[in-house]
């Protein structure tokens, strides 16, 4: 089946840093891939879509200069959480549609990333 | 946004027993999803029933959709301790294939 990873798992950075996330489709090409954000026992929240070599749209109340999201290739996108600060604190999880399973309302979704920020 | 909830936000049960979930969303949609996700892990996709669909088998779960109401259901039988995980509703009516979920049933089910 489609398999989505994302890496790294697990981060801890310090306030002010900046932090890359990579999603990354593994068996597919994936031409949208969403990132989502999801607070301790809350839901997933869309943050934004990105299809491959166009920027990303983003949702409504996600800063954009502060996640910047980077679809280079059809098998990886990037989110960059800049100058981080501990309200960023969440798992993030991305999720990629494209080929592999020949559904446009399908999504794969990677294991997500665990940020935490002192 | 945030458009479906779902109920209860909390389920406890015995193993072996039942538990049904309930989703409802607010605008039209072409397809409804449930996803189970595991403390901490990713989502896994358990079943997608279409607007046109009514109810839809797999396996131990059965799924419902009632488009008049806005709702569907998720019935998970003969439960197991390791069904035990959050499961959330899905909708397409974001467009353009996102996705937006509910709140999430959290679900134990005790051995």
């Amino acid at each position: 089946g489609a398999v989505v990873s994302q890496h790294p798992s697990r981060v801890i950075c310090k306030s002010g840093t900046s932090v890359k996330i990579e999603c990354r489709s593994l068996d597919f090409q994936a031409t949208t891939m969403f990132w989502y954000r999801q607070f301790p026992k809350q839901s997933l929240m869309l943050m934004a879509t990105s299809n491959e070599g166009s920027k990303a749209t983003y949702e409504q109340g996600v800063e954009k200069d502060k996640f910047l999201i980077n679809h280079a290739s059809l098998t990886l996108s990037t989110l960059t959480v800049t100058s981080a600060h501990p309200e960023d604190s969440s798992f993030y999880i991305c999720s990629a549609s494209g080929l592999a399973g020949g559904l446009t309302y399908e999504q794969y979704f990677g294991p997500g990333t665990r940020l935490t920020v002192t | 946004s945030q458009q479906g909830e779902e109920d209860p936000q909390a389920l406890s049960i015995q193993e072996g027993e039942n538990a049904t979930m309930n989703c409802s969303y607010k605008t039209s949609i072409n397809n409804l999803q449930w996803y189970r996700q595991n403390s901490g892990r990713g989502l896994v996709h358990l079943i997608l029933i279409r607007s046109n669909e009514r109810e839809k088998h797999s396996g131990r779960l059965r799924v419902t959709l009632d488009t008049s109401k806005k709702s569907s259901s998720l019935l998970i039988t003969a439960s197991r301790a390791a069904d035990t995980a959050s499961y959330f509703c899905a909708t397409d009516a974001g467009g353009g294939g996102k996705l937006i979920f509910g709140q999430g049933t959290e679900l134990s089910v005790k051995p």
